[in-house]
């Protein structure tokens, strides 16, 4: 079975430049995570969907983070411009349900470095 | 006080070593409690799910102790492959947004032979 899909695995990047990440969560899951990990911050949640609508954005860390999803099997997190201090690994996640007791299950996330 | 909190380790044991990890949590609200593992340089999975009761699978037993919020995990005779950074996990309910789970930084823990 194929698991929540992300990519591109890396991407590195000069700041001022637009980034997109892209997930492809689980079939038949309806809600979606975007995390984001570093050393010094740990796993910080982003922004989530339940049936494709934005139930909490309140991490998203400022206006240059947008996060879309158009359908049940996709979804983008934007950064424009990006900066050095957003690289990080950003992980997608999905549910089976919005329920906290579901479990998530995580892509392989997307190794992001902005010079 | 943060969130969910956890000694970073590195926790260094021999194989077949009893080793036990704690977390403390600040939202006494919280009613979902978990263990996810995270391999170096791979995404966080989920390890065990952590019952008011306690509960054991296999080498790992979990417990949670509300009254003073912190939740507990338990390795027997640890493996080799054992070795990874173990997060815990609580979610955040603030009556709005039941879904969102706050991550701790993780406990790393490194099995010798």
């Amino acid at each position: 079975d194929a698991g929540v899909i992300q990519s591109p695995r890396h991407e590195v990047t000069e700041m001022g430049q637009e980034v997109t990440l892209r997930c492809k969560p689980i079939s038949g899951h309806n809600s979606l995570f975007w995390y984001r990990q570093t050393m010094m911050r740990g796993l910080e949640l982003l922004i989530y969907f339940n049936n494709n609508v934005p139930i909490d954005d309140s991490g998203m860390p400022e206006d240059r983070f947008s996060a879309k999803m158009p359908n049940a099997s996709f979804s983008t997190l934007k950064i424009q411009p990006s900066e050095p201090r957003d690289s990080a690994v950003y992980f997608c996640a999905s549910s089976p349900g919005q329920g906290a007791w579901n479990e998530q299950f995580f892509g392989p996330g997307t190794r992001l470095t902005v010079l | 006080r943060k969130e969910v909190e956890q000694d970073p380790g590195p926790f260094n044991v021999p194989e077949g070593a009893t080793v036990a990890f704690n977390c403390t949590y600040s939202n006494s609200a919280s009613q979902s409690f978990f263990w996810y593992r995270q391999d170096c340089r791979k995404e966080p999975k989920l390890l065990m799910s952590v019952y008011s009761s306690g509960n054991e699978d296999g080498r790992f037993t979990a417990q949670l102790n509300r009254a003073s919020q912190y939740i507990s995990l338990l390795i027997r005779d640890s493996k080799l492959s054992d070795s990874a950074t173990y997060l815990c996990v609580v979610n955040n309910d603030n009556g709005g947004s039941q879904g969102n789970l706050i991550f701790g930084k993780g406990t790393k823990l490194s099995v010798k032979p």
